[in-house]
């Protein structure tokens, strides 16, 4: 059973902090995503990897940073956090074999950027 | 880049009643079209998935039909009941592979008792 784990469910910060949102899964999987999920947008990418220290830039970058130093951990920074990046973040993780494209999801992390 | 459309946005249907919830794609390269549910206060799950090379596919009581010519696809959930009750969103694989899915805005399903 894959497990996907996300480091906060509910996270407060300040306008300006640095922010930092941990994704940790359990099942070797090669790619690994950070969305996004506001309402009546749906999800968007911010950033995906398809290995470790291997990343792209998803469709809403801006803002946003991203680390993979180990396969299974995958991080998004907030460099310097503002109140638009008030959202729920999603990670997910798929397999990464040609043809295995379903994706995990992890529970979400709710930040308020105040 | 490939764009996913998803309509209607929010849907209310009587238990027993059918649902069905559209999607249009604009990649024509696109393979791959799954479908996930979210309940309130938890986490996307796939419910059910197409391929390009198949027009139908049936689980128990949800179907998701595809026109490639057309690009568009459409989840059919029948006999529905409170549980189905949840935002669901369509989505296809992206250009350059990567697994990267590109995802509608979601629709919220009621589903009155």
């Amino acid at each position: 059973d894959v497990k996907v784990t996300q480091s906060s469910r509910y996270l407060v910060k300040r306008t300006g902090e640095k922010v930092f949102l941990e994704c940790v899964q359990d099942m070797d999987h090669e790619n690994m995503f950070w969305y996004r999920q506001d309402p009546g947008l749906g999800l968007r990418l911010i950033y995906f990897s398809y290995d470790v220290k291997m990343k792209e830039k998803g469709d809403i970058p801006e803002g946003y940073s991203v680390s993979r130093e180990k396969k299974e951990r995958f991080s998004l920074i907030l460099e310097s956090a503002s109140t638009n990046q008030t959202s729920m973040y999603l990670c997910a993780s798929s397999l990464g074999l040609a043809g295995s494209y379903e994706q995990y999801f992890g529970p979400g992390t709710r930040l308020t950027v105040t | 880049g490939e764009n996913v459309e998803q309509h209607p946005s929010t849907l209310s249907v009587q238990e027993g009643d059918s649902a069905v919830i559209k999607c249009t794609y604009s990649d024509s390269a696109s393979n791959y079209f799954p479908w996930y549910k979210q309940e309130l206060g938890k986490r996307p799950q796939l419910i059910i998935d197409i391929r390009s090379n198949v027009g139908e596919k049936k689980d128990q009581r949800i179907a998701v039909t595809l026109n490639k010519t057309a690009k568009h696809f459409s989840l059919h959930i029948t006999e529905t009941q409170p549980e189905d009750s949840a935002v669901y969103f369509c989505a296809a694989i992206g250009p350059r592979g990567y697994n990267k899915l590109i995802f509608g805005a979601g629709t919220r399903l009621a589903v009155h008792p």
